[in-house]
């Protein structure tokens, strides 16, 4: 059954502290993803991962770190520096070889609140 | 600004009637793609078109193409209430693999 997993669905946070969110995909896709997404209004990049070993920031990356150790697997940690981290989180990934064709495939979310 | 922006914002229609979005970029792009959400979940994949492409179809989908103007538009026809959700188009940035979301439509399909 093949797909992208996000871990935890729901996440609390006490300010100060870091936050790891999981992101894990079975679909053999060479591109990550990670998406910040605020009520009522579009996604927003905040990191990506071509291969792996290798990422680039998105457009909001202040405040948020990622690893690609394994194809697999991309963790986004939103650390103390995130300033206004409450957020509903998405993670995707698409084959990324061919830019044209790609279609990006969307784990469920993590809702992230800062208490 | 984000690359994509939908209009209208909010879109409210009877089931039966059609639907139309519409998504204006700004820059160079190899594809365009637009993606449903229901409330608190994630994005499904709907269609993608191809910026050497001007339209599409899938199901009762229909998605035009117009780079001259830098503009798409996606048509829901016979809607249902099942269709109420947030329709967002992504493009894919020419030479990058980066994708950019617009702001969304948020349809509501009254029974």
């Amino acid at each position: 059954d093949g797909g992208i997993t996000q871990s935890p669905k729901y996440l609390f946070r006490k300010e100060g502290q870091n936050v790891t969110l999981s992101c894990e995909q079975n679909l053999n896709h060479d591109a990550m993803y990670w998406y910040r997404q605020d009520p009522g209004q579009g996604l927003r990049l905040i990191y990506y991962s071509q291969i792996v070993n290798d990422f680039q920031k998105g457009d909001i990356a202040e405040g948020y770190s990622v690893s690609r150790e394994k194809k697999e697997s991309f963790p986004l940690t939103v650390t103390s520096a995130q300033k206004n981290p409450t957020a509903f989180y998405l993670c995707a990934s698409s084959i990324g070889r061919q830019i044209a064709y790609n279609e990006q495939f969307f784990g469920p979310g993590t809702r992230l609140t800062v208490l | 600004s984000q690359q994509g922006e939908e209009d209208p914002q909010a879109l409210s229609i009877q089931e039966g009637e059609n639907a139309t979005m519409n998504c204006s970029y700004k820059t160079s792009i190899n594809n365009l793609q637009w993606y449903r959400q229901n409330s608190g979940r994630g994005l499904v994949h709907l269609i993608l078109i191809r910026s050497n492409e001007r339209e599409k179809h899938s199901g009762r989908l229909r998605v035009t193409l117009d780079t001259s103007k830098k503009s798409s538009s996606l048509l829901i026809t016979a809607s249902r209430a099942a269709d109420t959700a947030s329709y967002f188009c992504a493009t894919a940035l020419s030479g990058t693999y980066k994708y950019i979301f617009g702001t969304g439509t948020r349809l509501k399909v009254l029974a």
